[in-house]
This record gives C-alpha cells, sequence and structure tokens, in this order.
C-alpha cells in the first residue's frame, strides 16, 4: 500500500529539547512539505523540498530545520529556538510542485505537546 | 499579500443541502482544490477546479469563477459524517499552495 508514514502519533517533550518528527512516503514523490496547524487555524508551511538535498524555507520556518537525503524521507526537528511548538504537524508529499496539478497527500499527523 | 476567506463555521441538518464559499486574492491563480478535514486527521482531497464552472462528484460539487475569485464546495444529502472542516486551497503564480483557514461544518440530526 503507498502512503505516507508519520511517526509517532503524539508527542511530549520538555521545553528546551529539540525533538525530531519522522515522515515517510513510498509514493515515489519529488515534493514533500511540513505544515503545522494550530487549532481554529489553517495549514503554515513550514519547510517543502523539491528534490532530494535541496529545501526551501515556507512561511513560518524561524525554529525549524529539516533535512532531505533521501526521496522518501523529509523529517523536521522542532529545535528549542521555536517559541510555541506546541501543535499539530503535517506532512504532504506531491508528484512535483512546480506542476499546475498538484495534488498533496497527507500523512496522519505528529501531535506535538512541550511541557 | 495573499489572502483566502472562508466562513468560520457553518450549521446544517442532516439530509439538507450546504454550500461552503471561498474567496481568495493571490498572486496569480493556477488552481483551487478542497479538502476535508475530520477533528484530529489529515486532509483528504475533495475535489480540484482551474476551469470555470462546476464538477460533480456524487453528494459533493464544487464550483469556480476565476474572474470574481470565488468557489464554493456544495454538499447535497448531508450525512453526520460530513462534520468536518473543508479547507480551500488556490495554487498561486509560483505553483505554491496557499491554503485558507477552513470551515467547521457541524451537522445535527
Amino acid at each position: 500500500d503507498g502512503g505516507i508514514t508519520q511517526s509517532p502519533k503524539y508527542l511530549f517533550r520538555k521545553e528546551g529539547q529539540n525533538v525530531t518528527l519522522s515522515c515517510e512516503q513510498n509514493l515515489n514523490h519529488d515534493a514533500m512539505y511540513w505544515y503545522r496547524q494550530d487549532p481554529g487555524q489553517g495549514l503554515r508551511l513550514i519547510y517543502y523540498s523539491q528534490i532530494v538535498n535541496d529545501f526551501q524555507k515556507g512561511d513560518i520556518a524561524e525554529g525549524y530545520s529539516v533535512s532531505r537525503e533521501k526521496k522518501e524521507s523529509f523529517p523536521l526537528t522542532v529545535t528549542s529556538a521555536q517559541k510555541n511548538p506546541t501543535a499539530f504537524y503535517l506532512c504532504a508529499s506531491s508528484i512535483s510542485s512546480g506542476e499546475l496539478y498538484n495534488e498533496q497527500f497527507f500523512g496522519p499527523g505528529t501531535r506535538l505537546t512541550v511541557l | 499579500g495573499q489572502n483566502i476567506d472562508q466562513p468560520t463555521e457553518m450549521t446544517a441538518t442532516e439530509g439538507a443541502i450546504v454550500q461552503i464559499n471561498c474567496t481568495y486574492q493571490t498572486s496569480g491563480f493556477n488552481g483551487l482544490f478542497w479538502y476535508q478535514q475530520h477533528a484530529g486527521e489529515a486532509p483528504t482531497f475533495l475535489s480540484y477546479n482551474v476551469l470555470d464552472g462546476l464538477e460533480e462528484k456524487g453528494r459533493f460539487s464544487s464550483f469556480l469563477s476565476r474572474s470574481k475569485g470565488y468557489s464554493y464546495l456544495l454538499l447535497k444529502e448531508l450525512q453526520m459524517k460530513d462534520s468536518a472542516s473543508y479547507l480551500c486551497a488556490v495554487i498561486d503564480s509560483n505553483y505554491q499552495l496557499i491554503w485558507g483557514a477552513g470551515t467547521k461544518l457541524i451537522i445535527k440530526p
């Protein structure tokens, strides 16, 4: 079955600790994205990657970092510099980001709570 | 700046019809998506419009008017499972997906 996996579903961390959220896809998609969603708000783009070994900042990249060493994987690190990290994090992928029709497929999300 | 407006919340009755509107002001337009998102879950694709007019898919239809910067999602024969948030997203001239805040739809028996 092709799809996107994110783990874990729920994650708790102490303030000041870095934490890495995993995202893996076996859809053979070139483009991958990380979004943050806060209650009652839309999706805000953190980082995106159009190809392996390349990524760009989104609208709210401060306090986050990513890597794209493999096509299938796009992990997100939430650093201690992120002022308010508690949120629902969604990873998505699409065939390509430079196409007219770039339907994004989403993973199940990780709910991060910083205590 | 880029902006997508949707009503925050709507309420409808089981079996009825509801229309969720979306207006957008973006730098260019290369298509519009509607996604459904149940609470605590990932968004799932509903429809895509790039040309003016109505796209029908079962109980759901989506309409686009590019000259007015306007779209709507029409849900017929509402079921309790349709209670969810509905997200409108526009592809801008840089092929970036710009997301609205979503409309929370509450279905009452």
